[in-house]
């Protein structure tokens, strides 16, 4: 079945820290998304990325990094510089090109960070 | 600056009867799309429902369907026959721009928690 793979779905993490989450898709979308989820708030667009080795800064990208050398993988780092790294992250995919309107997000289980 | 505003932070609903999610939205844009997704405790965020601006029928999937009110600004989902396993969040959330480019990049409002009783 495609999907989009995860991992790992908690981590904990000592303050001053980088801490890596891995984000798989076998959906062969084109487009690739990271968002950070805090209680009582909606999500958040931290980087995304629409074609190999190239990717954009979303609304809170400070203190986080990504890479995307393969369309299949995603993977954000979060740095020691992220003030407040304890959130769920959740990564998505969508494809460029499909039906007209609705090019849907999918997106993985999540992963639940943190920061002791 | 585009804005998604659910005011239901918690909605009850018995089994068998519809429910009604409000959404509202701020755009200036004239070509955007609204969508709803469902998280359940797990975590996983599932697609609902989708809405297109120039969209002249309101959208349905089963036993969901958008109540698109445009000079309104608001899409609130309905939801019909509640069951158990629709006790979950909901967000409402909205695309910039044209479906065209292909990118999606997406607003959330804060979401609704439902509680479908027995």
């Amino acid at each position: 079945d495609g999907g989009i793979t995860q991992s790992p779905k908690y981590l904990f993490r000592k303050e001053g820290q980088n801490v890596t989450l891995s984000c798989e898709q076998n959906l062969n979308h084109d487009a690739m998304y990271w968002y950070r989820q805090d209680p009582g708030q909606g999500l958040r667009l931290i980087y995304y990325s629409q074609i190999v080795n190239d990717f954009q800064k979303g609304d809170i990208a400070e203190g986080y990094s990504v890479s995307r050398e393969k369309k299949e993988s995603f993977p954000l780092t979060v740095t020691s510089a992220q003030k407040n790294p304890t959130a769920f992250y959740l990564c998505a995919s969508s494809p460029l090109k499909g039906r007209a309107g609705a090019n849907v997000l999918t997106f993985g289980a999540g992963s639940r960070l943190t920061v002791l | 600056a585009q804005k998604i505003t659910q005011t239901q932070p918690g909605m009850f609903v018995q089994e068998k009867e519809a429910v009604t999610l409000d959404c509202t939205y701020d755009t200036s844009d004239q070509s955007y799309g609204l969508f709803w997704y469902k998280q359940p405790s797990s975590g996983e965020m599932i697609f609902l429902i989708y809405q297109g601006s120039y969209d002249e029928q309101n959208a349905t999937e089963g036993r969901y369907s958008l109540n698109f009110q445009k000079a309104r600004k608001s899409a609130n989902l309905v939801i019909s026959a509640s069951q158990l396993g629709d006790s979950a969040m909901y967000f409402c959330a909205m695309r910039e721009g044209s479906a065209n480019t292909g990118f999606q990049k997406l607003v959330f409002g804060t979401g609704t928690r439902l509680l479908v009783s027995p």
